[in-house]
């Protein structure tokens, strides 16, 4: 496809569950980017890729948060034994360059709700 | 780490002027960026800044101080569609983009 592609729209887990959240960026992007959004927030970064590098994954709130993007095209965001705060809206976000300033491109999220 | 503020709520009327303004603090500077989201919707990008003046593009335009650490973004002819969150964010060297929490515009007729 033309854009970022996220699955799946929505996901409801129970409290302890582990959950794997995909992202197909924008074919041949080079950077990618994950970030959480609570309501009425705006995006906050949890890591970022550069090919199948992930050179930043200071965001990651908690070591149950992890990220993979083994070969430089899709990721996936996984977070072990969710809890209720980890409920939000997960973007993912590519861009064409490694630098960081070319746009990024959003996908439309995953919307996480923990029960 | 590196501190930006906007404006949480806005309200306009339909053809109005409406300015969104965006302060930050970082060291390392590398540009800014203004991207639009509707609610449930993806974060489109609208703009980039990285020399201080004024860039226009149809009816937004975006200004930088970079002096200042200011921002805004200008909205002409306001329409309905342009209700929305308008996020500022910041890019230093070597690291992700930064958000701002949004600035909640209604326009009204």
């Amino acid at each position: 496809g033309a854009g970022v592609s996220q699955s799946p729209r929505y996901k409801v887990a129970k409290r302890g569950q582990d959950v794997a959240l995909r992202c197909d960026p924008i074919s041949g992007h080079v950077s990618l980017f994950w970030y959480q959004q609570a309501l009425g927030q705006g995006p906050e970064f949890l890591t970022y890729f550069q090919n199948e590098a992930q050179l930043d994954k200071s965001g990651l709130p908690s070591d149950r948060f992890f990220a993979e993007r083994p070969e430089g095209s899709v990721s996936t965001l996984k977070i072990q034994r969710t809890q209720q705060e980890d409920s939000a809206v997960y973007l993912c976000a590519s861009s064409s360059t490694g630098t960081g300033t070319s746009p990024l491109h959003f996908g439309n999220g995953t919307r996480l709700t923990v029960t | 780490g590196q501190n930006i503020d906007q404006p949480t709520e806005m309200t306009a009327t339909e053809g109005a002027i409406v300015q969104i303004n965006c302060t930050y603090q970082t060291s390392g500077f590398n540009g800014l960026f203004w991207y639009q989201q509707h609610a449930g919707e993806a974060p489109t990008f609208l703009s980039y800044n990285v020399l201080d003046g004024l860039e226009e593009k149809g009816r937004f335009s975006s200004f930088l101080s970079r002096s200042k650490g200011y921002s805004y973004l200008l909205l002409k002819e306001l329409q309905m569609k342009d209700s929305a969150s308008y996020l500022c964010a910041v890019k230093k060297a070597g690291t992700a983009l930064i958000f701002g929490k949004g600035t909640t515009l209604s326009v009204s007729s």
